[in-house]
Formats: C-alpha cells, sequence, structure tokens
C-alpha cells in the first residue's frame, strides 16, 4: 500500500483559480517533505523543502507567492497553486523520508496532475 | 552541465536481451545513489540503491564509479514489463540531502 498519499490525483481548473494538493505520510511522521514538478518528457525538478513548523525553502526560480506550501503537522503538507494559468500545468509529486529495511528511504506520493484551462 | 545526466533513449530492447545504460553526475562530494523506476505517468519508486562495491537485485546490477563519476544499470533477461523510464538519483553533493534526479533513460521491451 501507499507509504505517502496524495490527492487529488488529478484535477482540472479555470485559469486564475487556485488549487490545493496535499501530501500525507502514512504511518510515520515526516518532519521533511519535498515537492517537485515534471514536465512532459522531462525531469523531476524539485521545487520546494517543505519543513514542519516553519517556512518552506524554495529553490531558485520558484515563485513562493505562487506555490503556496504549508506543513502544519507531522504527517501533512499542503501545495497551493495559486493565480493558476495553464503554463502551471503539470505533474506535482511529493516525497517523504520514511525508515524501510534498507534504512532511510524517500517515499514518493502518487501525484496529481493538474490541467489549467 | 547538467548535475546529473543520463541518455535518454529509448533503448529498444528485445524481450530476453541485456540492456545497459551510464549515468554521469558533476559532483564529486555526492554521497547516495538511487536508481529509480518511473512509469508513463506515475511516480518514481525506488528501484535499487547502488552501493561503492557494486549490488545486485535479481536480474538487475548497479554499478558505481568513483573514479569516472558514473553509475550503471544493466538488466538481463528483460521482460517486456522491464519497459519504463530509469531515473538516476544523487544525494548530496551540490544540492546538500536533496535528491538531484537525471532526465532519464526510457526502456523498449519488445517481444
Amino acid at each position: 500500500g501507499a507509504v505517502v498519499s496524495q490527492h487529488p490525483s488529478w484535477v482540472i481548473c479555470k485559469s486564475g483559480t487556485s488549487v490545493k494538493i496535499e501530501c500525507r505520510s502514512l504511518d510515520f511522521q515526516a518532519t521533511t517533505m519535498f515537492w517537485y514538478r515534471q514536465f512532459p518528457k522531462q525531469s523531476l525538478m524539485l521545487m520546494a523543502t517543505s519543513n514542519e513548523g516553519s517556512k518552506a525553502t524554495y529553490e531558485q526560480g520558484v515563485e513562493k507567492d505562487k506555490f503556496l506550501i504549508n506543513h502544519a503537522s507531522l504527517t501533512l503538507s499542503t501545495l497551493t497553486v495559486t493565480s493558476a494559468h495553464p503554463e502551471d500545468s503539470s505533474f506535482y509529486i511529493c516525497s517523504a523520508e520514511g525508515l524501510s529495511r534498507s534504512g532511510n528511504t524517500i517515499y514518493f506520493g502518487e501525484g496529481s496532475w493538474l490541467t489549467v484551462v | 552541465r547538467k548535475e546529473v545526466e543520463q541518455d535518454p533513449g529509448p533503448f529498444n530492447v528485445p524481450e530476453g536481451a541485456t540492456v545497459a545504460f551510464n549515468c554521469t553526475y558533476s559532483n564529486s562530494a555526492s554521497q547516495s545513489f538511487f536508481w529509480y523506476r518511473q512509469d508513463c505517468r506515475k511516480e518514481p519508486k525506488l528501484l535499487m540503491s547502488v552501493y561503492s562495491s557494486g549490488n545486485e537485485d535479481g536480474r538487475f546490477t548497479a554499478q558505481l564509479n568513483r573514479a569516472s563519476q558514473y553509475i550503471s544499470l544493466l538488466i538481463r533477461d528483460s521482460k517486456l514489463s522491464d519497459s519504463a523510464t530509469y531515473l538516476c538519483v544523487v544525494n548530496g553533493g551540490a544540492a546538500g540531502n536533496k535528491l538531484t534526479f537525471g532526465g532519464g533513460t526510457r526502456v523498449l521491451v519488445k517481444p
């Protein structure tokens, strides 16, 4: 079963509206979660590091006022795409670090496909 | 130069054949290396970690060459289900404790 759950899997929204994506760690606490974006046929690009109880750390070129990240609990981080535009259409995916038989392992959520029309 | 580079492929592989491909990384301070598999429109899933001495997991063999700064993945006896994009992932180095992804190598196994 999923170790990291992401919701929604698919979302279509109108240009100018905001969309919230949730990332939950199941059965483990994640003080740090990561948000990525992947455009078609491209690699995953780290957008920001979400830290529980403090401000997120954004990668260069990522607008923090447009991509709002909230990590209010040890099992939930949210990404809100504000005033979405068609160029924001992408695959958004989160990850969290958990403990496995092999030691610390990065687990990914199932991803969220955002289409802005 | 990208931090992690991969041949995008696709590698067209007959079923049952062996395929191998590399990934180069730019920062010699990189600490951990992984191969992830990503199916179309899905999240990446960990295939295997890559250890300094090389490691094998069933039909998959991973190697690390620190001197030349590359890692490799070899798939033996390819199955149709091996068709996917294989992502080289590096932890540490310039990105600190964050994962840096290569662009992926696409593998297509055909009957």
